[in-house]
């Protein structure tokens, strides 16, 4: 059965301070991870990473994707308290159209 | 529309009341997806539709859950017989996704179910 397993389960922060969030899966015929951003309800799309070792970039968010190590990491550089959410990260197979989500990290970022 | 939307927003259900929970999918988005979420948890994928095949439903819990897509646009998941544990927030997601692996999922705000 695909896993995904996100750490830590929660964080708490500063304003400015810099965050890295991890996420490591087992999945069957792994085809891309996905990050989302979930504020109150609908999860919002923030990357999603095919190749190993490519990083994707948007403002002072980035990702990066290890195929060898089954792992991902989003980092977020001079959080403000608008960064607060859950963080999901997701996979999906090759084979199927499905995301299979972590819990997900809960973001806090204190002013 | 310029997004996903699902109606109600809320629904509060007494134990054994069948429930409807609707999912409008982005304009001409050919995938879509149910999730169901429970508090503290990451969404848990429960079935899928291409058009208005339901191609994968291996997600739904019970026999109590049902999902249509009758004209390969609008979604429709009905609960019957509603009990406790299937309190949790209903997502729908859509996307472009025409085969098989990974596109971008769209998700709609969802449907939060209360059941006393």
């Amino acid at each position: 059965e695909d896993k995904v397993v996100q750490s830590p389960l929660s964080l708490v922060v500063h304003e400015g301070d810099t965050v890295t969030l991890n996420c490591s899966y087992e999945v069957t015929n792994f085809r891309s991870l996905l990050w989302y951003k979930q504020e109150k309800k609908a999860p919002t799309f923030l990357f999603m990473l095919t190749s190993s070792g490519i990083e994707k970039k948007s403002g002072r968010l980035s990702s990066i994707l290890d195929k060898k190590e089954l792992f991902s990491i989003l980092n977020i550089t001079a959080t403000q308290t608008g960064d607060s959410a859950v963080y999901l990260c997701a996979s999906i197979s090759e084979y199927g159209n499905k995301l299979v989500f972590g819990a997900g990290t809960i973001l806090r970022v204190k002013s | 529309g310029a997004g996903v939307s699902q109606s109600p927003r809320y629904k509060v259900a007494k134990r054994g009341q069948d429930v409807a929970l609707r999912c409008d999918p982005i304009s001409g988005h050919v995938s879509l997806f149910w999730y169901q979420q429970a508090l503290g948890q990451g969404p848990e994928f429960l079935t899928y539709f291409q058009n208005e095949a339901q191609l994968d439903k291996s997600g739904l819990p019970s026999d109590r859950f049902f999902a249509e897509r009758p004209e390969g646009s609008v979604s429709t998941l009905k609960i019957q017989r509603t009990q406790q544990e299937d309190s949790a927030v209903y997502l729908c997601a859509s996307s472009l996704a025409l085969g098989e692996g990974g596109n971008e999922q769209f998700f709609g705000p969802g449907t939060r179910l209360t059941v006393l």
